[in-house]
């Protein structure tokens, strides 16, 4: 059974500081996808990360892939307020198959 | 617009009520599933459909009813609802595994409260 371990799972923090949320799994994939909550929202796509060694980064946020570490990382650099919010990585491990396993999610509040 | 589209967005309802809440996605996707979030636990799929007729139980099925009649509908029936069942759900598409990237849209969410 696929296990997908986030850490942590809350974090406060100020802004300008540097994090990095982690995102451990189980199984052999290549396939991890990053997503973002806002309370009372759904989920919205983040990153896409296909390959071993795959980087990706949008304005603060840069994840990255190592299949055979099974990790994925998602680093803020200089956080600011508007990046507070619930962040789930998500694992397929079935080729689609199987669906998505999901972390219990990182909650993440950025103080001024 | 590529998005799914979910039904109700919110419902309060009885015990024993039998209730429906649909999905409906228009990016032709051949997989769809149902997730609850609950706090503490995150998202835990109910079921899913890797294509039309074709359903199968996920992590946490008990309780709940599937049908996939055609390809961009997959609505989640819950027969006699419980308290337990009070929950946010989620629905999400994606392609199927062949085209490597399985990301998954999801549904603005249902908020269901059972009393």
């Amino acid at each position: 059974e696929l296990k997908v371990e986030q850490n942590p799972l809350f974090l406060s923090m100020q802004e300008g500081k540097n994090y990095t949320i982690y995102c451990n799994y189980s199984t052999t994939s290549d396939r991890l996808y990053w997503y973002r909550q806002d309370p009372g929202k759904s989920l919205e796509s983040l990153f896409v990360l296909l390959s071993n060694g795959a980087v990706k980064q949008e304005g603060r946020l840069m994840a990255s892939l190592d299949t055979k570490a099974r990790l994925s990382t998602l680093h803020i650099t200089a956080a600011v307020h508007d990046l507070s919010a619930t962040y789930f990585c998500a694992v397929d491990a079935g080729g689609g198959a199987d669906g998505l396993t999901f972390g219990k999610g990182t909650h993440l509040i950025i103080q001024p | 617009e590529a998005q799914v589209t979910q039904n109700p967005r919110y419902l309060i309802t009885v015990t024993g009520k039998k209730l429906t809440v649909t999905c409906s996605q228009n990016m032709n996707h051949e997989y769809m599933s149902w997730y609850r979030q609950d706090p503490g636990l995150g998202l835990r799929q109910i079921y899913y459909s890797m294509n039309v007729e074709v359903t199968d139980k996920g992590d946490v099925p008990e309780g709940y009813k599937v049908s996939r009649k055609e390809k961009r509908n997959f609505p989640l029936i819950l027969e006699s609802p419980s308290p337990n069942q009070t929950s946010l759900y989620f629905c999400a598409s994606s392609k199927l595994g062949l085209t490597m990237n399985t990301e998954a849209f999801f549904g603005q969410g249902t908020r269901l409260t059972v009393v």
